[in-house]
């Protein structure tokens, strides 16, 4: 069973420091996987994809890194910012056919606090 | 305007009641979605339609229906809420990178 387990579930930091977010999972044949980042209230918006062949990318403050042979994904985030709070999600499409199949983790709450 | 648009945004109901959820999208994508949220789980995916004329269940079709208007609408019915329908429900489009593209969800409570 294609399954994404994320840690931790919640995280409490100051202003400024800097957190790593974790996503392992169990999705085979392995096409992509996507962070999301959820705000309180409203739908998921995609931060990164990461493909088999992709070790790590940046997208400003944020840096995902991708183990395809480990099948751990990371998301780091710099200096975090007040509108850092939010649920990230990671998410890993599996290939099916001509269609992918999407297994949703149940996402890191962050709270970045003064 | 938000690309993808739902409606209600919530919706307070009692059990036995018809409900239907709207979505509508500018992003000119065939991909659309519904999801559900609850706390504690993954997003769910509830139906999917690939265009017009396809219709997919997902892996929580029971007590739930769809309808594909159109290639930017997307509706969602429950026939007769039940109070563990109460949940967050998204719609999504994705293009030809599969970027999913979510609404602003629609709460729902069913009394």
């Amino acid at each position: 069973k294609n399954q994404v387990e994320q840690s931790p579930q919640s995280l409490i930091i100051l202003e400024g420091k800097n957190c790593t977010l974790q996503c392992n999972y169990t999705v085979s044949p392995f096409s992509n996987l996507r962070w999301y980042k959820q705000d309180t209230g409203r739908g998921p918006v995609s931060l990164t994809i990461m493909t088999f062949s992709e070790n790590t990318k940046s997208n400003g403050r944020y840096t995902a890194t991708l183990d395809a042979d480990t099948k751990q994904s990371s998301l780091h985030i710099t200096a975090s910012q007040l509108s850092d709070s939010a649920s990230y999600i990671c998410v890993v499409s599996a290939i099916s056919g001509t269609a992918s199949k999407l297994t949703f983790g149940t996402g890191t709450r962050l709270q970045v606090t003064l | 305007d938000a690309d993808v648009t739902q409606t209600p945004r919530n919706r307070i109901t009692k059990t036995g009641k018809r409900i239907m959820l709207e979505c509508s999208q500018t992003k000119g994508h065939d991909r659309m979605y519904w999801y559900r949220q609850d706390p504690g789980l993954g997003l769910r995916l509830i139906y999917y339609s690939f265009d017009v004329k396809d219709i997919n269940k997902g892996e929580i079709s029971d007590g739930y229906s769809v309808s594909r208007q159109a290639q930017a609408k997307f509706s969602l019915s429950l026939e007769s809420a039940i109070p563990n329908q109460t949940a967050l429900y998204f719609c999504a489009t994705s293009g030809e990178t599969g970027e999913l593209f979510f609404g602003e969800g629609s709460r729902l409570t069913v009394l």
